[in-house]
């Protein structure tokens, strides 16, 4: 267990409204990491961070945005909600030594 | 860039039968490879690795070895169990960069 918890787990909100994501990690490690799952996609990166202060795009960065004040939060915020954006959020945490990563329970969002 | 190629699914097998689930990859340098599993409502486990050519990665009586000359690294379990039943990710990360690059996920099924 690594201790990473999400919040909300669930939320339904509406289309151009802003939305703020919560992954709280308990043991200081120093990378971070945010993905979403859709159907037929896997898992697609969306932002990650290197330290508090230091983040960098994914693959998918587009309509998100993210910030590290500290080293157990990271957030993830959706300035204008989408239905595109309509996915299941997924926080990861890796460790100083070696590569795998560690995962959240997941928060599912849905725009309408 | 890289990329990670799964067998698709959805896989469906009696218990006690054989499991093969393929995976390739494309990658620069030299990858480390994982296998992660989702159960139903839950986010992702490792559930074995290998970071290095011939490396053999195992966990609960799943394998998985590192081919380099194939460029694959496909799971295997001699007895599957209805417990088994999960979506089965493979994974790498290459380069500094620690980003996970993940295939698209095979839904196992497994009938009593």
């Amino acid at each position: 267990d690594a201790g990473i918890t999400q919040s909300p787990r669930h939320k339904v909100t509406e289309t151009g409204t802003p939305v703020t994501l919560r992954c709280h990690q308990t043991e200081n490690h120093r990378y971070m990491y945010w993905y979403r799952q859709d159907p037929g996609h896997g898992l697609r990166l969306i932002h990650y961070s290197y330290g508090v202060k230091d983040t960098d795009k994914g693959e998918v960065s587009d309509g998100y945005s993210v910030s590290r004040s500290k080293t157990e939060d990271f957030l993830l915020t959706l300035e204008s909600a989408t239905s595109s954006q309509t996915s299941v959020y997924f926080c990861a945490i890796s460790m100083d030594r070696g590569y795998e990563q560690y995962f959240g329970p997941g928060t599912r969002l849905t725009v309408t | 860039g890289n990329s990670v190629t799964q067998m698709e699914g959805p896989v469906t097998l009696s218990e006690e039968a054989f499991l093969t689930i393929n995976c390739t990859y494309t990658a620069t340098g030299y990858p480390s490879l994982f296998w992660y599993v989702q159960y139903p409502g839950e986010g992702l486990q490792l559930l074995l690795k290998a970071t290095k050519a011939d490396d053999k990665g195992s966990n609960k009586g799943f394998e998985a070895t590192y081919r380099k000359e194939t460029t694959s690294f496909h799971l295997e379990k001699g007895s599957v169990q209805v417990s088994d039943s999960a979506v089965y990710f493979c994974a790498l990360v290459s380069g500094s960069a620690r980003q996970l690059t993940f295939g698209s996920g095979t839904q196992l099924t497994v009938l009593p």
